[in-house]
Protein backbone atom coordinates (compact mmCIF):
# COMPACT_ATOMS: atom_id res chain seq x y z
CA UNK A 1 0.00 0.00 0.00
CA UNK A 2 1.84 3.35 -1.02
CA UNK A 3 -0.81 5.68 1.09
CA UNK A 4 -1.25 5.64 4.88
CA UNK A 5 -4.62 3.73 5.65
CA UNK A 6 -6.85 3.24 8.75
CA UNK A 7 -9.01 0.91 10.07
CA UNK A 8 -11.88 0.64 10.40
CA UNK A 9 -13.45 3.44 8.36
CA UNK A 10 -16.28 3.48 10.31
CA UNK A 11 -16.72 2.49 14.38
CA UNK A 12 -20.02 2.74 15.92
CA UNK A 13 -20.33 1.87 19.72
CA UNK A 14 -22.01 3.33 22.57
CA UNK A 15 -21.66 5.35 25.34
CA UNK A 16 -19.03 3.92 27.67
CA UNK A 17 -17.46 1.80 25.58
CA UNK A 18 -13.44 1.44 24.97
CA UNK A 19 -12.40 1.86 21.28
CA UNK A 20 -9.54 1.54 19.29
CA UNK A 21 -8.40 2.93 15.96
CA UNK A 22 -5.74 2.22 13.92
CA UNK A 23 -3.37 4.24 11.64
CA UNK A 24 -0.68 1.92 9.33
CA UNK A 25 1.73 4.91 8.18
CA UNK A 26 3.48 5.07 4.72
CA UNK A 27 6.46 2.76 5.10
CA UNK A 28 9.58 4.53 6.09
CA UNK A 29 7.98 7.80 8.04
CA UNK A 30 9.02 8.49 10.89
CA UNK A 31 6.40 11.30 11.84
CA UNK A 32 2.67 10.38 12.39
CA UNK A 33 -0.29 12.26 13.51
CA UNK A 34 -3.29 12.45 14.94
CA UNK A 35 -6.48 14.67 14.22
CA UNK A 36 -10.17 14.84 14.73
CA UNK A 37 -12.50 16.62 12.83
CA UNK A 38 -15.89 17.74 13.52
CA UNK A 39 -18.27 18.20 10.89
CA UNK A 40 -18.11 21.78 9.33
CA UNK A 41 -14.33 22.32 11.11
CA UNK A 42 -11.01 22.04 10.08
CA UNK A 43 -8.61 19.23 11.88
CA UNK A 44 -7.86 19.57 15.48
CA UNK A 45 -4.64 18.27 16.10
CA UNK A 46 -4.15 15.66 19.37
CA UNK A 47 -0.89 13.79 19.30
CA UNK A 48 2.49 13.84 16.94
CA UNK A 49 4.95 10.83 17.63
CA UNK A 50 8.72 11.18 16.01
CA UNK A 51 9.60 7.52 15.52
CA UNK A 52 7.76 5.50 19.03
CA UNK A 53 7.49 8.50 21.13
CA UNK A 54 5.30 11.30 21.70
CA UNK A 55 6.81 14.27 20.69
CA UNK A 56 3.65 16.55 21.20
CA UNK A 57 0.41 15.34 23.46
CA UNK A 58 -0.71 18.90 23.62
CA UNK A 59 -4.02 18.16 22.10
CA UNK A 60 -5.33 15.29 23.88
CA UNK A 61 -8.40 16.26 25.29
CA UNK A 62 -8.17 14.41 28.55
CA UNK A 63 -6.93 11.52 29.79
CA UNK A 64 -9.44 9.23 28.11
CA UNK A 65 -7.48 9.59 25.30
CA UNK A 66 -3.96 8.20 24.60
CA UNK A 67 -2.44 6.86 21.83
CA UNK A 68 0.50 4.16 21.09
CA UNK A 69 3.19 3.68 18.13
CA UNK A 70 5.34 0.78 20.28
CA UNK A 71 7.40 -0.30 16.91
CA UNK A 72 7.68 3.09 15.65
CA UNK A 73 5.11 2.28 12.69
CA UNK A 74 1.74 1.67 13.32
CA UNK A 75 0.13 3.27 15.72
CA UNK A 76 -3.50 2.81 17.78
CA UNK A 77 -5.55 5.57 19.23
CA UNK A 78 -7.21 4.33 22.00
CA UNK A 79 -10.32 6.18 23.47
CA UNK A 80 -11.77 4.94 27.06
CA UNK A 81 -15.27 5.69 28.20
CA UNK A 82 -16.40 7.41 25.08
CA UNK A 83 -18.75 10.10 25.32
CA UNK A 84 -21.31 11.42 22.66
CA UNK A 85 -19.33 14.55 22.31
CA UNK A 86 -16.02 12.25 20.90
CA UNK A 87 -17.85 11.78 17.80
CA UNK A 88 -16.07 12.43 15.34
CA UNK A 89 -13.61 11.71 12.31
CA UNK A 90 -10.00 10.66 13.18
CA UNK A 91 -7.83 11.17 10.83
CA UNK A 92 -4.44 10.18 10.99
CA UNK A 93 -1.27 11.68 9.04
CA UNK A 94 2.37 10.76 8.31
CA UNK A 95 5.32 12.19 6.82
CA UNK A 96 9.11 11.67 6.59
CA UNK A 97 9.93 13.50 8.88
CA UNK A 98 8.61 15.32 11.89
CA UNK A 99 10.55 18.63 12.09
CA UNK A 100 11.62 21.36 9.52
CA UNK A 101 12.81 21.55 6.07
CA UNK A 102 11.15 19.48 3.13
CA UNK A 103 9.98 15.97 4.14
CA UNK A 104 7.44 17.16 6.68
CA UNK A 105 4.88 17.49 4.25
CA UNK A 106 1.41 15.90 6.09
CA UNK A 107 0.16 12.34 3.77
CA UNK A 108 -3.31 11.81 5.06
CA UNK A 109 -5.35 8.85 5.75
CA UNK A 110 -9.14 8.59 4.90
CA UNK A 111 -10.27 8.90 8.14
CA UNK A 112 -12.16 6.37 10.85
CA UNK A 113 -15.84 8.02 11.36
CA UNK A 114 -16.57 7.20 15.38
CA UNK A 115 -20.28 7.12 16.20
CA UNK A 116 -21.20 7.24 19.99
CA UNK A 117 -24.70 6.22 20.75
CA UNK B 1 -0.52 29.33 20.79
CA UNK B 2 -0.88 29.50 17.20
CA UNK B 3 -4.48 30.67 15.29
CA UNK B 4 -5.08 30.20 11.46
CA UNK B 5 -8.26 31.98 10.44
CA UNK B 6 -10.51 31.73 6.74
CA UNK B 7 -12.96 34.42 6.72
CA UNK B 8 -14.32 32.94 3.62
CA UNK B 9 -16.91 29.89 4.59
CA UNK B 10 -18.15 29.76 1.05
CA UNK B 11 -16.76 30.84 -2.13
CA UNK B 12 -17.58 29.85 -5.70
CA UNK B 13 -16.07 30.50 -9.07
CA UNK B 14 -16.91 29.73 -13.12
CA UNK B 15 -14.94 27.69 -14.76
CA UNK B 16 -11.67 28.70 -16.07
CA UNK B 17 -11.56 31.69 -14.29
CA UNK B 18 -9.28 32.89 -10.90
CA UNK B 19 -10.17 32.41 -7.36
CA UNK B 20 -7.98 33.72 -3.92
CA UNK B 21 -8.92 32.05 -0.65
CA UNK B 22 -7.53 34.06 2.24
CA UNK B 23 -5.66 33.04 5.29
CA UNK B 24 -4.40 34.47 8.37
CA UNK B 25 -2.66 33.69 11.43
CA UNK B 26 -1.52 34.27 14.87
CA UNK B 27 2.31 32.88 16.00
CA UNK B 28 4.77 34.19 18.05
CA UNK B 29 7.02 31.74 16.73
CA UNK B 30 9.82 32.87 13.92
CA UNK B 31 10.42 29.72 12.05
CA UNK B 32 7.30 27.56 10.54
CA UNK B 33 5.57 26.92 7.45
CA UNK B 34 2.28 27.07 6.03
CA UNK B 35 0.44 24.83 4.08
CA UNK B 36 -2.74 24.82 1.78
CA UNK B 37 -4.37 21.28 1.72
CA UNK B 38 -7.51 20.06 -0.35
CA UNK B 39 -10.08 17.64 1.00
CA UNK B 40 -12.61 16.66 -1.66
CA UNK B 41 -16.25 15.09 -0.69
CA UNK B 42 -14.12 11.72 -0.27
CA UNK B 43 -12.79 13.52 2.62
CA UNK B 44 -8.61 12.31 2.38
CA UNK B 45 -6.64 15.50 2.63
CA UNK B 46 -4.23 16.07 0.08
CA UNK B 47 -1.65 18.85 0.42
CA UNK B 48 -2.07 21.63 -1.96
CA UNK B 49 1.17 23.83 -1.79
CA UNK B 50 3.19 24.70 0.92
CA UNK B 51 5.47 27.84 1.78
CA UNK B 52 8.80 28.28 4.36
CA UNK B 53 8.65 30.91 6.41
CA UNK B 54 11.63 32.00 6.30
CA UNK B 55 11.68 32.31 2.14
CA UNK B 56 10.52 35.41 0.77
CA UNK B 57 9.38 34.26 -2.50
CA UNK B 58 6.12 33.20 -2.72
CA UNK B 59 5.12 29.58 -3.66
CA UNK B 60 3.84 28.18 -6.90
CA UNK B 61 2.82 24.48 -8.40
CA UNK B 62 0.66 24.82 -11.45
CA UNK B 63 -2.32 26.64 -11.10
CA UNK B 64 -1.53 27.58 -7.14
CA UNK B 65 0.26 29.89 -6.01
CA UNK B 66 0.45 31.95 -2.73
CA UNK B 67 0.61 35.47 -1.72
CA UNK B 68 2.43 35.00 1.40
CA UNK B 69 2.86 38.44 3.40
CA UNK B 70 4.54 37.45 6.39
CA UNK B 71 4.59 40.42 8.77
CA UNK B 72 0.90 40.49 8.01
CA UNK B 73 0.63 37.19 8.73
CA UNK B 74 -1.48 36.34 5.58
CA UNK B 75 -1.30 33.62 3.42
CA UNK B 76 -4.03 33.41 0.76
CA UNK B 77 -4.03 30.82 -1.82
CA UNK B 78 -4.73 31.87 -6.12
CA UNK B 79 -5.96 28.93 -8.02
CA UNK B 80 -6.01 30.08 -11.70
CA UNK B 81 -7.98 28.33 -14.60
CA UNK B 82 -10.24 27.00 -11.83
CA UNK B 83 -11.69 23.58 -13.07
CA UNK B 84 -14.49 21.48 -11.77
CA UNK B 85 -12.16 18.90 -9.95
CA UNK B 86 -11.10 22.10 -7.74
CA UNK B 87 -14.56 21.48 -6.23
CA UNK B 88 -13.73 20.67 -2.23
CA UNK B 89 -13.30 22.20 1.36
CA UNK B 90 -9.34 24.55 1.63
CA UNK B 91 -7.91 24.66 4.76
CA UNK B 92 -5.15 26.98 5.46
CA UNK B 93 -2.73 25.11 7.91
CA UNK B 94 0.42 26.68 10.34
CA UNK B 95 3.43 23.88 11.62
CA UNK B 96 5.55 24.67 13.78
CA UNK B 97 9.00 23.86 13.65
CA UNK B 98 8.56 21.15 16.79
CA UNK B 99 6.07 19.41 14.17
CA UNK B 100 2.34 20.62 15.91
CA UNK B 101 0.21 21.63 13.00
CA UNK B 102 -3.08 24.10 13.85
CA UNK B 103 -5.48 24.11 10.69
CA UNK B 104 -8.09 26.74 10.14
CA UNK B 105 -12.07 25.77 9.63
CA UNK B 106 -11.73 25.84 6.00
CA UNK B 107 -13.27 27.24 2.89
CA UNK B 108 -16.18 25.41 0.71
CA UNK B 109 -14.80 26.01 -3.10
CA UNK B 110 -17.59 25.22 -5.67
CA UNK B 111 -16.42 25.59 -9.33
CA UNK B 112 -19.61 26.08 -11.45
CA UNK B 113 -19.29 24.78 -15.19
Amino acid sequence: GAGVSQTPSNKVTEKGKYVELRCDPISGHTALYWYRQSLGQGPEFLIYFQGTGAADDSGLPNDRFFAVRPEGSVSTLKIQRTERGDSAVYLCASSLRGRGGRNNEQFFGPGTRLTVL
Amino acid sequence: AQTVTQSQPEMSVQEAETVTLSCTYDTSESNYYLFWYKQPPSRQMILVIRQEAYKQQNATENRFSVNFQKAAKSFSLKISDSQLGDTAMYFCAFMKHGGKSTFGDGTTLTVKP
